[in-house]
């Protein structure tokens, strides 16, 4: 198994635009968590699955946002109609157990001109 | 409320210094989780270790150690003859347990950005 792998790398986009990132978690892995960076700053809780059920949103997620994870393997976020506060780095995590660690893809840095 | 404080923004060193990371951390729990993650400069967050509130033993890693101490709430982070390899943002993180509700995410302190210069 490679890890956690998040694609795209690096995505910039007008605001208004709606962006999707992806994210494909260790196979094993039932439990997949969204996190996201901005600079200067440390990762913030997001959303978290377990398997294919959307268990825990945080405040920060605003009505924009969308999570997914269909057949609870891969998953999804969508931004709609982009702003530029959600300039950041979105992280993907996942890991066995509640409490145990969890493995980080390398990210999604999304840019809002 | 839950929270991680870790004050010190940047530290530069040079290379073979021992360097400590401090953490102090909130919880109301009495079970929770405190972990260390490093992030290089290629993004990826990169775990170091795990501890449990249970658990005050210290522990060692090779050059890395680690003092979890229960009375003042901190979980710091030794690095001995530090390398330019080293290098990095380390970021101390808390996961609360059953009654803090908690799936298992982590609150992450501010992180330390670590220079070490040859």
């Amino acid at each position: 198994d490679t890890g956690v792998s998040q694609n795209p790398r690096h995505k910039i986009t007008k605001r208004g635009q709606n962006v999707t990132f992806r994210c494909d978690p260790i196979s094993e892995h039932n439990r997949l968590y969204w996190y996201r960076q901005t600079l200067g700053q440390g990762p913030e809780f997001l959303t978290y699955f377990q398997n294919e059920a959307q268990l825990e949103k945080s405040r920060l997620l605003s009505d924009r946002f969308s999570a997914e994870r269909p057949k609870g393997s891969f998953s999804t976020l969508e931004i709609q109609r982009t702003e530029q506060g959600d300039s950041a780095m979105y992280l993907c995590a996942s890991s066995l157990g509640r409490h145990t660690e969890a493995f980080f893809g390398q990210g999604t840095r999304l840019t809002v001109v | 409320a839950q929270k991680v404080t870790q004050a010190q923004t940047e530290i530069s060193v040079v290379e073979k210094e021992d360097v400590t990371l401090d953490c102090v951390y909130e919880t109301r729990d009495t079970t929770y989780y405190l972990f260390w993650y490093k992030q290089p400069p290629s993004g990826e967050l990169v775990f170091l270790i795990r501890r449990n509130s249970f658990d005050e033993q210290n522990e060692i890693s090779g050059r890395y150690s680690w003092n979890f101490q229960k009375s003042t709430s901190s979980f710091n982070f030794t690095i001995t003859a530090s390398q330019v390899v080293d290098s990095a943002v380390y970021f101390c993180a808390l996961s609360e347990g059953e009654v803090g509700g908690s799936q298992g995410n982590l609150i992450f302190g501010k992180g330390t950005k670590l220079s070490v210069k040859p």
